[in-house]
């Protein structure tokens, strides 16, 4: 059965650290990795990964794609407390969109 | 441009009713999947629209069913209410499917 697997569940961190987020998966004709934040409802789009070994940057957020490993992470440096959120990992293969269960990130001041 | 709209935004409902959710995706897309997310089970793909057609489905019971009108906006439809179903409902719009996609605020549905 397919399956998305997300590590650590839940992390707490101060202002100004790094932190790495995990996502593994095992998924019959894959297609893409989409990484998500999730604040209070709407899941807000982060990245698209298709290509193995070409990393996505975006500010202070940055995403790597291994497919041969199965893996991707997802990297927060000089996190702020406005980071405090549900990072989500989705995966597209022929037929539907799996996510995984999350990674709840709580920074602290 | 505008974002994905879902109406309502809230709503409660008895068991054994029915009911009927909204999204209307960003202006130029013409994907629209829905996911329903609960604490246990986290998001869950219920069925993408393409088009007005429905391409791909999760493995939900048929009294989840959806349409897509031409102008791409969906509905979502759950039949004979149960309190299982409680649940955020979230729609996402992208330009196809397995492209970015996009999401609405959701509707949050309780069934009482």
């Amino acid at each position: 059965e397919d399956k998305v697997v997300q590590s650590p569940l839940s992390l707490v961190v101060h202002e100004g650290d790094t932190v790495t987020l995990n996502c593994s998966y095992e998924v019959t004709n894959f297609r893409s990795l989409l990484w998500y934040k999730q604040e209070k409802k709407a899941p807000t789009f982060l990245f698209m990964l298709t290509s193995s070994g070409i990393e996505k940057k975006s500010g202070r957020l940055s995403s790597i794609l291994d497919k041969k490993e199965l893996f991707s992470i997802l990297n927060i440096t000089a996190t702020q407390t406005g980071d405090s959120a549900i990072y989500l990992c989705a995966v597209y293969n022929n037929n539907d969109m799996r996510f995984g269960a999350g990674t709840r990130l709580t920074v602290k001041p | 441009k505008a974002g994905v709209t879902q109406t309502p935004r809230y709503l409660i409902k008895t068991r054994g009713q029915q009911v009927t959710l909204s999204c209307s995706p960003i202006s130029g897309h013409r994907s629209v999947s829905w996911y329903q997310q609960t604490p246990g089970q986290g998001l869950q793909f219920l069925f993408e629209y393409f088009s007005e057609t429905q391409r791909n489905k999760g493995n939900f019971p048929g009294r989840f069913s959806g349409r897509q009108f031409s102008n791409s906006r969906s509905e979502m439809n759950v039949s004979t209410l149960e309190l299982g179903d409680s649940a955020l409902y979230l729609c996402a719009s992208s330009f196809r499917f397995n492209t970015e996609a996009f999401f609405g605020q959701g509707t949050r549905l309780t069934v009482v």
